[in-house]
């Protein structure tokens, strides 16, 4: 079975704070995901990563930056996290030919004081 | 643009009631469409998933068949369960692409 797991099921930090989302998974996927979840929104995709130190920008990049070093981990970073940065954040990662299913991770639910 | 547009919920059934959560996409060409499944405090689980036209994705009695002429993908299950209630999110992607689009989600609610 695919796992993915993400660092923090609930964190509560203040406005301007530097906050790290770690997302790790054991398939050897090459492909990596972040999205936000918001309540009428679905699911909107942050960044995605299809390899070591690459990076793409997806539909809400602004305020997020990541980090992938290694291909089992990927991070998603809030270099000043503000209030409308409360949501859920998932994980997912899939492997590397397109078309191909996005495993989840369970979830970090953030909220930003 | 490419959308996906589902159901707005939520949807309440007693338990054994039949489940149509409809989802239809807006897309050009031929995406994979996809259901995932949320329970309460997790994250997404992929339900079942259909890659072409007439496909039919099936799993845990749920179902939903690939309608290329109406665009749509809906999710079914002819009797439904308390252990059913989560949240539905209908997706799609592109067969060349790594980039799912979802729904909006569903919030099915089984009562006893």
């Amino acid at each position: 079975d695919v796992k993915v797991t993400q660092s923090s099921r609930y964190l509560v930090k203040r406005t301007g704070e530097k906050v790290f989302l770690e997302c790790v998974q054991d398939m050897d996927h090459e492909n990596m995901f972040w999205y936000r979840q918001d309540p009428g929104l679905g699911l909107r995709l942050i960044y995605f990563s299809y390899d070591v130190k690459m990076k793409e920008k997806g539909d809400i990049p602004e305020g997020y930056s990541v980090s992938r070093e290694k291909k089992e981990r990927f991070s998603l970073i809030l270099e000043s996290a503000s209030t409308n940065q409360t949501s859920m954040y998932l994980c997912a990662s899939a492997y590397g030919q397109g078309g191909e299913t996005q495993y989840f991770g369970p979830g970090t639910r953030l909220l930003v004081l | 643009g490419n959308s996906v547009t589902q159901m707005e919920g939520p949807v309440t059934l007693s338990e054994e009631a039949f489940l149509t959560i409809n989802c239809t996409y807006t897309a050009t060409g031929y995406p994979s469409l996809f259901w995932y499944v949320q329970y309460p405090g997790e994250g997404l689980q992929l339900l079942l998933k259909a890659t072409k036209a007439d496909d039919k994705g099936s799993n845990k009695g749920f179902e939903a068949t690939y309608r290329k002429e109406t665009t749509s993908f809906h999710l079914e299950k002819g009797s439904v369960q308390v252990s059913d209630s989560a949240v539905y999110f209908c997706a799609f992607l592109y067969n060349a692409g790594n980039m799912l689009t979802f729904g909006g989600g569903t919030r099915l609610m089984v009562k006893p």
